[in-house]
């Protein structure tokens, strides 16, 4: 079974600051990473995806991937209020249409984000 | 603009009375996928689709029933509704499974009584 972990948080960060996101993956052929962030009785929003071991920046947002430690992360500078939100971490394994069970992209339950001004 | 619509977005009914709720992109996307969320339980999937015709099991099919005779509808069914299929319902679509991300439609809450 392939799991995706990731704090629930709440975890609140002051305004301005540094917002650091989490997530470990157990399956070690994981191809594909995404990040969404889910506004309270909103549907899920991509904000970015990485494929390659390193740093992907887009913005305020880096993404931090180690295929080799298994966790993926999410930094927000400059964090803004408007940032509060639950952040998913998806994660996307080679198994894909094989006839039965799952299609191989697998979601965390989520990183509670509380950004205070 | 380039999105994923369901219908309804809120639904209350009784246990048993067959429903339908509709998704529809316009993406010419060919995977689309079901998703419940629970608090506590995070997204699961409920069915998905590689295609027109193409249609599997996710982690909780149980009392759901999907289709996908167009390559833009992907219907989710519920033929004998009960109150633990209350949940707050997504339908999502991308160019293949994965890919770039998934496009969410807005979300259908159900509840069940």
């Amino acid at each position: 079974q392939k799991e995706v972990e990731q704090n629930s948080g709440p975890l609140s960060v002051p305004e301005g600051a540094i917002a650091s996101l989490n997530c470990t993956y157990s399956d070690r052929g994981s191809q594909s990473f995404f990040w969404y962030r889910q506004y309270s009785g909103k549907s899920p929003e991509l904000i970015m995806f990485i494929y390659s071991n390193g740093d992907k920046e887009d913005g305020r947002f880096t993404a931090q991937l180690n295929k080799a430690s298994q966790y993926v992360s999410l930094l927000i500078r400059d964090s803004q209020p408007s940032d509060s939100a639950t952040y998913l971490c998806a994660v996307k394994s080679l198994r894909g249409y094989s006839g039965g069970g799952a299609d191989g992209l697998t979601f965390g339950k989520g990183t509670h984000l509380i950004i205070q001004p | 603009e380039a999105q994923v619509t369901q219908n309804p977005r809120y639904l209350i009914t009784v246990t048993g009375k067959k429903l339908t709720v509709t998704c529809s992109q316009n993406m010419n996307h060919e995977y689309m996928s079901w998703y419940r969320q629970d608090p506590g339980l995070g997204l699961r999937q409920i069915y998905y689709s590689m295609n027109v015709e193409v249609t599997d099991k996710g982690d909780v099919p149980e009392g759901y029933k999907v289709s996908r005779k167009e390559k833009r509808n992907f219907p989710l069914i519920l033929e004998s509704p009960s109150p633990n299929q209350t949940s707050l319902y997504f339908c999502a679509s991308s160019l293949s499974v994965g890919g770039n991300g998934y496009t969410f439609g807005s979300g259908t809450r159900l509840t069940v009584v």
